[in-house]
């Protein structure tokens, strides 16, 4: 069954260092979206994608983060300058059409930021 | 403010017990509503509702939509060991999904 896969697994870095978190999405589909869930905390929305836009983004998604699909299988998530509060996992989700109409959300295991 | 408040925050039962966990929503555009389950990392999805009173089920899980009263609850009945976990509510609106806090429940042996 296909899945959406992230890299790295687990990312260390220190306060003021930029991250990508990457992400291949399910070869078909079309929408994407990032995630994060701070440790105990709830999944916090950040941004949703398509046909190479931001669609919707959250307060949380300010000018320190930013996406990118840099080729056809890609989704990256950049922070550019860390700080001890971006410590978090990470989810990329995708679902298969653009169309709005409802789909469920096909999550990738997720990467854990840890920000020193 | 778009938010998803689930009930209980958290739940201790014995296996065999039938649990019920709760989901209300204030999401304008509202999509779909859906139930996903974490254990140690990423959600698994579960359901996705989106007309109201027509339940989904699958197994010993069901689940069903209201949405005159904004609110969903999802059932587990002849509870497992194997269903402790956090579920989690969320609602899709537009182009974003807010996310509840979860229910933690603990199934007892």
């Amino acid at each position: 069954e296909p899945e959406v896969t992230q890299t790295p697994s687990h990312q260390v870095t220190q306060m003021g260092q930029e991250v990508i978190l990457r992400c291949v999405p399910i070869s078909n589909h079309l929408y994407f979206y990032w995630y994060r869930q701070i440790l105990g905390q709830k999944v916090e929305f950040l941004v949703s994608f398509y046909n190479n836009e931001i669609s919707e983004k959250s307060e949380i998604f300010d000018d320190q983060f930013s996406v990118e699909r840099p080729d056809g299988s890609n989704f990256t998530l950049k922070i550019r300058s860390t700080k001890l509060e971006d410590s978090a996992m990470y989810f990329c989700a995708s679902i298969p059409l653009a169309s709005g109409r409802p789909y469920e959300q096909y999550f990738g295991p997720g990467t854990r930021l840890t920000v020193t | 403010e778009d938010k998803v408040v689930q009930s209980p925050l958290s739940l201790v039962v014995h296996e065999g017990d039938t649990v019920t966990l709760n989901c209300s929503y204030e999401v304008t555009n509202f999509r779909s509503l859906l139930w996903y389950k974490q254990e140690k990392k990423a959600p698994t999805f579960l359901f996705m509702l989106t007309s109201s009173g027509i339940e989904k089920k699958s197994g010993r899980l069901s689940s069903i939509l209201d949405k005159k009263e904004l609110s969903s609850i999802l059932n587990i009945t002849a509870t497992q060991t194997g269903d402790s976990a956090i579920y989690l509510c969320a609602v899709t609106g537009g182009f974003k999904t807010i996310f509840g806090a979860g229910t933690r429940l603990f199934v007892k042996a």
